[in-house]
């Protein structure tokens, strides 16, 4: 079954504690994504990747990063979590070639909490 | 850059009846896709329903349909004999379809829940 997968699902943590968020996709997608959904805002792109070693920023990147040193595989890391880093998590995937309307599948969602 | 506006922030809808959830959009991307996906309250995005720029036709998938209307920027979706397990969180979306220097984001309006009433 074609999926993205996100883990955790849910994660409650305190202020400067590092975590990472793992994404993985089995469809041998090339574009990978992360955003972030807050209530009023909708979802905003993180980083994203075109390619294995191939990453760059999205409209808010402060705060995360990220790496991809397999095609599969796409982890968000949290160096020093903030309270205002509180948010549900999405990660998302397609296949990378112009004019095609193949939608972007996205994980279940990681909720995370920072206290 | 772009812009999704969804300016609908909730909507109650009797059930079997025909719901339209607005969407308008603006971009400097010649050429664009419009996507929207439904987020039940168990969080999950759930790709509905695409329409191109290009496409001379109206998308339609199952009860869904788009109704796109490119010279007012609009984009609305349509879903036909609502459901109750229709109730959810709807999100218009898009992207420019000519690579901007690989960056295949997508850009989210603010999003409409959808509450149908049995």
């Amino acid at each position: 079954e074609a999926q993205v997968t996100q883990n955790p699902r849910y994660l409650i943590t305190v202020t400067g504690k590092k975590l990472t968020v793992t994404c993985s996709q089995n469809m041998n997608h090339e574009y990978m994504s992360w955003y972030r959904q807050d209530p009023g805002l909708g979802l905003r792109q993180i980083y994203y990747s075109m390619n294995v070693e191939v990453t760059d920023k999205g409209d808010v990147p402060e705060g995360y990063k990220v790496s991809r040193k397999e095609k599969r595989n796409f982890p968000l890391i949290l160096e020093s979590p903030s309270p205002n880093q509180t948010s549900l998590y999405f990660c998302a995937s397609s296949p990378h070639r112009d004019f095609s309307n193949q939608p972007q599948h996205f994980g279940d969602g990681t909720r995370l909490s920072i206290l | 850059a772009q812009k999704i506006t969804q300016t609908q922030p909730g909507m109650f809808v009797q059930e079997k009846e025909a719901v339209t959830l607005d969407c308008t959009y603006d971009t400097s991307d010649p050429s664009y896709g419009l996507f929207w996906y439904k987020q039940p309250s168990s969080g999950e995005m759930i790709f509905l329903i695409y329409q191109g720029s290009y496409d001379q036709q109206n998308a339609t998938e199952g009860r869904y349909s788009l109704n796109f209307q490119k010279a007012r920027k609009s984009a609305n979706l349509v879903i036909s004999a609502s459901q109750l397990g229709d109730s959810a969180m709807y999100f218009c979306a898009m992207r420019g379809l000519i690579s901007n220097f690989g960056n295949e984001k997508l850009t989210f309006g603010t999003g409409t829940r959808l509450t149908i009433i049995p």
